[in-house]
Parts: structure tokens; C-alpha cells; sequence
């Protein structure tokens, strides 16, 4: 079972507009999520994490939304520039049971110059 | 600082074979967590290893099993190979394993069985 889903595969944006990469999950239980940044070859990287007691959290360029009636967060890449292009993870967590994150599939960023 | 680093990067073995990857944390952390990269799965938890013992595991069968040494270097190794079991292992690395803990992840062992 999918507990976190990225339904978007991939999505192209042009340099300069907004990116929103979406992605829901399924257990009202995560309580804590994360976005991580994967290019080619290499392995993912840290970008943005959220905690359930907020909604919004900012870093940069990077924002991420958390809707936790609609089980839905977002990560918004404001402007997109092209080294933006890369497979992004989002993960959840949840502070009880075995610890782990559970990713989802993740959605292929390009960014057009 | 020197990031996490694995072991080999590339592997091709056939199936019924066993393999041992490795990872070595960045230094001064506790924590390593073993992942499974598929096309269709995203990233999979294996299992996490804290001062070199298993803390936690996912949903894999026991052909994939783990060790922590005492210098928190971690091996991962697969018994009886299988084709469903070509995929990109990554391990990462945080310094005490919490949630809140940024884990930092090495490029990965690309492993092919055929």
C-alpha cells in the first residue's frame, strides 16, 4: 500500500514561473514530512521538512504547504531556475510505531531556460 | 567534512548469488539507514542501525539483512539474489537517528542481478 503518493511523474515549468510538486499520504498518523532533492548519480539531499503543528514553512525559493484535513502538502520552488531540474521525494514520518520515513515515488522537475 | 560514502557504486551479479554492500558515514554519526531505490517504489525503508543495533526494519524478507560495526561503518548484504532485487541501494547517514535528524545520503550502489 501507497501510504505517500506523488501522482505527477514529471512536470516541466519555465525559468522564472512557480513549481508545485504535489504529494498526499494516507495516515493520519505522519506528523512530520520532508522533501528531499535527487539528481542523476547521486544519492537525495535535504531540502524542506514540515512538522504537523505548522502549515507553512519557508527556506529560500523553497515553501512547503501542509494540509492536514486534505492529507496534502506541496512544495512551492518560487522562481524555478534550471538547476532546479531533478527527481523530488517527498517522506513522511510519524513519532509513534517503528521509526522510518516513507517516501513516495517522487516527480521529475525540468525547468526550461 | 567528508560526506557518506558507499561501496561499490556499481554491481552486477547473477540470481541465487549473495552481496555485500558497505557505507561509511559521515564521521561522528550514530545513525545508518539502508534504502531501496525502484523505478515503481520510490525509495523503500530497509532498516536503520544505531551504535550497532538494528533499531528498526522494513517490510523486506529476511534474504536482506544488515550489520553495524563499532566505527558505525554498515554492510547490507542480500542472500539468493533475485531479478526483482536489480535496484539503486542508498544508504544515509544522521547523527542520532530522531526524525527531526537530517540524514545526509550517500550516491548509491546501482546493483544488477541477472
Amino acid at each position: 500500500d501507497q501510504q505517500v503518493k506523488q501522482n505527477s511523474p514529471s512536470l516541466s515549468v519555465q525559468e522564472g514561473r512557480i513549481s508545485i510538486l504535489n504529494c498526499d499520504y494516507t495516515n493520519s498518523m505522519f506528523d512530520y514530512f520532508l522533501w528531499y532533492k535527487k539528481y542523476p548519480a547521486e544519492g537525495p539531499t535535504f531540502l524542506i521538512s514540515i512538522s504537523s503543528i505548522k502549515d507553512k514553512n519557508e527556506d529560500g525559493r523553497f515553501t512547503v504547504f501542509l494540509n492536514k484535513s486534505a492529507k496534502h502538502l506541496s512544495l512551492h520552488i518560487v522562481p524555478s531556475q534550471p538547476g532546479d531540474s531533478a527527481v523530488y521525494f517527498c517522506a513522511a514520518s510519524r513519532i509513534s510505531g517503528t521509526y522510518k520515513y516513507i517516501f513516495g515515488t517522487g516527480t521529475r522537475l525540468k525547468v526550461l531556460a | 567534512k567528508a560526506g557518506v560514502t558507499q561501496t561499490p557504486r556499481y554491481l552486477i551479479k547473477t540470481r541465487g548469488q549473495q552481496v555485500t554492500l558497505s557505507c561509511s558515514p559521515i564521521s561522528g554519526h550514530r545513525s545508518v539507514s539502508w534504502y531501496q531505490q525502484t523505478p515503481g517504489q520510490g525509495l523503500q525503508f530497509l532498516f536503520e542501525y544505531f551504535s550497532e543495533t538494528q533499531r528498526n526494519k522494513g517490510n523486506f524478507p529476511g534474504r536482506f539483512s544488515g550489520r553495524q560495526f563499532s566505527n558505525s561503518r554498515s554492510e547490507m548484504n542480500v542472500s539468493t539474489l533475485e531479478l526483482g532485487d536489480s535496484a539503486l541501494y542508498l544508504c544515509a547517514s544522521s547523527q542520532t537517528g530522531s526524525r527531526t535528524d537530517t540524514q545526509y545520503f550517500g550516491p548509491g550502489t546501482r546493483l544488477t542481478v541477472l
